[in-house]
């Protein structure tokens, strides 16, 4: 019964070599959130959509992009992954209907450039 | 600026002694601070979401508490199966979590 699911959990890339990280969810939430983890660090947001309006974080750099076809899915695109984007990143969704609503994580998705 | 600092950065207790975890914050209104749990290559793992001062919420072994100024999780009693590390986090605007760098607990057996 997993509510948020990443694919894959492991990812290992080449240095430039563009990759896609994916999410899916069956809660029927309105929005979606992508998080990057760097190693012993806080959660840090990249953006997330509500429905399907994009909101991206100042800080977000351009390489990192998002779509989202449909209410169940959300991808996360790196186009050319640096060292320094090893991390693991993490699918959120809330409902989104009143603000402040819980934010519930899926087990993410922990990449590796080479 | 919103603010969540997390302290201490890490503890550990034997099984059974029980202690607190602090999260201080400064906000311009709060509108829900949050606390999850996250094991190691795990994503994060929701526990409570507290809204107003006074507020006490209680799972299991955890009790989480809020004032104007701080929030703490008590853990009474501890098992080893308690180890992880606990986030807190803030609501900022209306969908944003800022998280502190979290507490590392761990049960020594």
């Amino acid at each position: 019964d997993a509510m948020v699911i990443q694919n894959p959990r492991y990812q290992v890339t080449q240095f430039g070599k563009p990759v896609t990280l994916s999410c899916s969810q069956t809660l029927n939430h309105n929005v979606m959130y992508w998080y990057q983890q760097k190693s012993s660090q806080a959660p840090k947001l990249l953006f997330h959509y509500y429905d399907k309006d994009f909101n991206n974080e100042a800080d977000t750099p351009d390489n990192f992009q998002s779509r989202r076809p449909n209410t169940s899915f959300c991808f996360l695109d790196i186009r050319s992954p640096g060292l320094g984007d090893a991390a693991m990143y993490l699918c959120a969704t809330s409902r989104g209907l009143a603000g402040a609503e819980t934010q519930y994580f899926g087990p993410g998705t922990r990449l590796l450039v080479l | 600026e919103d603010q969540v600092t997390q302290s201490p950065e890490a503890l550990r207790l034997q099984e059974g002694e029980s202690s607190s975890l602090n999260c201080s914050y400064t906000v311009s209104g709060l509108r829900g601070l949050f606390w999850y749990r996250q094991d190691p290559g795990k994503g994060p793992e929701f526990l409570f979401t507290l809204y107003s001062a006074g507020e006490e919420k209680e799972k299991e072994r955890l009790k989480a508490t809020l004032t104007k100024k701080e929030s703490f999780l008590h853990i009474t009693a501890p098992k080893p199966e308690d180890s992880a590390t606990y986030l807190c986090s803030l609501l900022q605007g209306a969908q944003k979590l800022v998280f502190g760098q979290g507490t590392r607990l761990t049960i020594n057996p």
